[in-house]
């Protein structure tokens, strides 16, 4: 069991390019959690989604983010015309359901420059 | 908007010290985790207390869930190099929330 897989490790991209952020859930997790991280803080909740839904995005920005969680592959979270205020690091966490643990991945670190 | 806070922010020991680590809220809260997480990594689970008033060892560490289920804090006997890292605390089950709401974190360096 590889656990909770996010790719790339890194991503850098210019002002104004779309960035796309891959997770692949634990074997038999059917929940997802997408967080954002800045340096020296918390986790910051932005988007839970099960197979094809959509449960709660209230911690998603209206404009430029969307994720999907289609029935086969990855979780996809997707930022467009990124800005420098998007830098950070975004995780995705996985779990049988939402009263239990999460497993995370170790993340995808966004620079747009 | 619920808000979990730890204290200290940040705290700094020699080896073979005790801390503790406190996260508190206003919310009231299903369940309560403990999470590590070191530099570059994704947080890592350490425990889940359910019950008020209920507390759990994990080797040198001690989680305690208030009675209130508002609040928690997590001990470490004899702390170790190895303990270094940024601690956070989660909330499930708070008030309209269906997913975790992470505390603001603890970075807690054990000096060798």
């Amino acid at each position: 069991n590889a656990g909770v897989m996010q790719n790339p490790r890194h991503l850098v991209r210019r002002r104004g390019q779309e960035a796309r952020l891959r997770c692949s859930p634990m074997k038999g997790h059917s929940h997802v959690y997408w967080y954002r991280q800045l340096p020296e803080e918390g986790l910051k909740f932005m988007v839970y989604l099960q197979k094809e839904n959509i449960i709660d995005e209230s911690g998603m920005p209206k404009e430029r983010f969307s994720a999907e969680f289609p029935k086969e592959g990855p979780s996809i979270l997707r930022i467009q015309q990124v800005v420098r205020g998007d830098s950070a690091a975004y995780f995705c966490a996985s779990s049988y359901g939402t009263a239990n643990g999460y497993t995370f991945g170790s993340g995808t670190r966004l620079t747009v420059v | 908007t619920q808000l979990l806070e730890q204290s200290p922010q940040f705290l700094s020991i020699q080896e073979g010290e005790n801390l503790t680590v406190y996260c508190n809220s206003s919310s009231v809260f299903s369940s309560l985790q403990w999470y590590r997480q070191e530099p570059g990594e994704g947080p890592v689970l350490l425990v889940t207390v359910v019950t008020g008033g209920e507390v759990k060892k994990l080797k040198r560490l001690t989680f305690q869930f208030g009675d209130a289920r508002k609040d928690s804090s997590l001990h470490i006997t004899a702390a170790q190099p190895g303990d270094t890292g940024l601690y956070l605390c989660a909330g499930a089950g708070g008030t309209g929330a269906n997913n975790l709401f992470f505390g603001t974190g603890t970075r807690l360096t054990v000096i060798p």
